[in-house]
C-alpha cells in the first residue's frame, strides 16, 4: 500500500518567495495533519483536517501560513511570504477517524525547505 | 498545555546491548505511540499502546503504557546497526477537549550503535 505522500522533497528558494508544499494522504484516510520539524522546537503540530475540514489550526505561526484540502486525496500548506526562519522539515500525516482508538498516525517523508 | 519529556536524549551503546528510553507527561493521555526516525525519513509508528498497563511487543521491541496513564518506556533488546535513529514518544487524547486527536511528542532520544 502506498504511504503518504509529499512533494517536493527538497525545496530552496529565496525570502519573499511563495511556498507551496503537498500532501497526498493514504487512501480511506479522513483525518490529516501538517507538522514541522526543527531542531529547536521539535516536532510541532501546525494544523489539522478532519474529512476535509480544518479542525484546529493554533499550530500555524502566522497569516503568512495556510493550508487547505479540498478533497480527501489532496491537501497543501502555503507560505507566503517565506522567511528564512521557515526553514524546517515539514512532514503531513494521515489517520483514520481523527481520535479514535487504534487509529494512528502514519507520516510522509517530508519536505525538506529551505529559505535562503 | 501538556508537555512530553523524553529520556535519555541521547544514547551511545554496543551492539548486542539492551537499550531503554522513556516519557512522561505532566497529564494524562489514553494512547502512547513510539515511533522511529531515520536521516531523511519521516518517524515510523513501532508500537501504539491503548490502555493503561498494558505491555506489548514488536519483535525485538517492548513497549508499556504506565499504569497512571503520564508515562511510558521502550526497551530495545540486543540491539543492531540498524536501530541506529531517533526514537520518538507521543501521547495522544482521544476524548472531547481542544486536545482531542493531537499528538505530543517527546523531544526525541537519538541513538548510536557501535558495531
Amino acid at each position: 500500500d502506498a504511504g503518504v505522500i509529499q512533494s517536493p522533497r527538497h525545496e530552496v528558494t529565496e525570502m519573499g518567495q511563495e511556498v507551496t508544499l503537498r500532501c497526498k494522504p493514504i487512501s480511506g484516510h479522513n483525518s490529516l495533519f501538517w507538522y514541522r520539524q526543527t531542531m529547536m522546537r521539535g516536532l510541532e503540530l501546525l494544523i489539522y483536517f478532519n474529512n476535509n475540514v480544518p479542525i484546529d489550526d493554533s499550530g500555524m505561526p502566522e497569516d503568512r501560513f495556510s493550508a487547505k484540502m479540498p478533497n480527501a486525496s489532496f491537501s497543501t500548506l502555503k507560505i507566503q511570504p517565506s522567511e528564512p526562519r521557515d526553514s524546517a522539515v515539514y512532514f503531513c500525516a494521515s489517520s483514520h477517524d481523527i481520535g479514535r482508538v487504534n487509529q494512528p498516525q502514519h507520516f510522509g517523508d517530508g519536505t525538506r525547505l529551505s529559505i535562503l | 498545555g501538556q508537555q512530553l519529556n523524553q529520556s535519555p536524549q541521547s544514547m551511545f551503546i554496543q551492539e548486542g546491548e539492551d537499550v531503554s528510553m522513556n516519557c512522561t507527561s505532566s497529564s494524562i493521555f489514553n494512547t502512547w505511540l513510539w515511533y522511529k526516525q531515520d536521516p531523511g525519513e519521516g518517524p515510523v509508528l513501532l508500537i501504539a499502546l491503548y490502555k493503561a498497563g498494558e505491555l506489548t511487543s514488536n519483535g525485538r521491541l517492548t513497549a508499556q503504557f504506565g499504569i497512571t496513564r503520564k508515562d511510558s518506556f521502550l526497551n530495545i533488546s540486543a540491539s543492531i546497526p540498524s536501530d541506529v535513529g531517533i526514537y520518538f514518544c507521543a501521547g495522544q487524547l482521544n476524548a472531547g477537549g481542544t486536545s482531542y486527536g493531537k499528538l505530543t511528542f517527546g523531544q526525541g532520544t537519538i541513538l548510536t550503535v557501535h558495531p
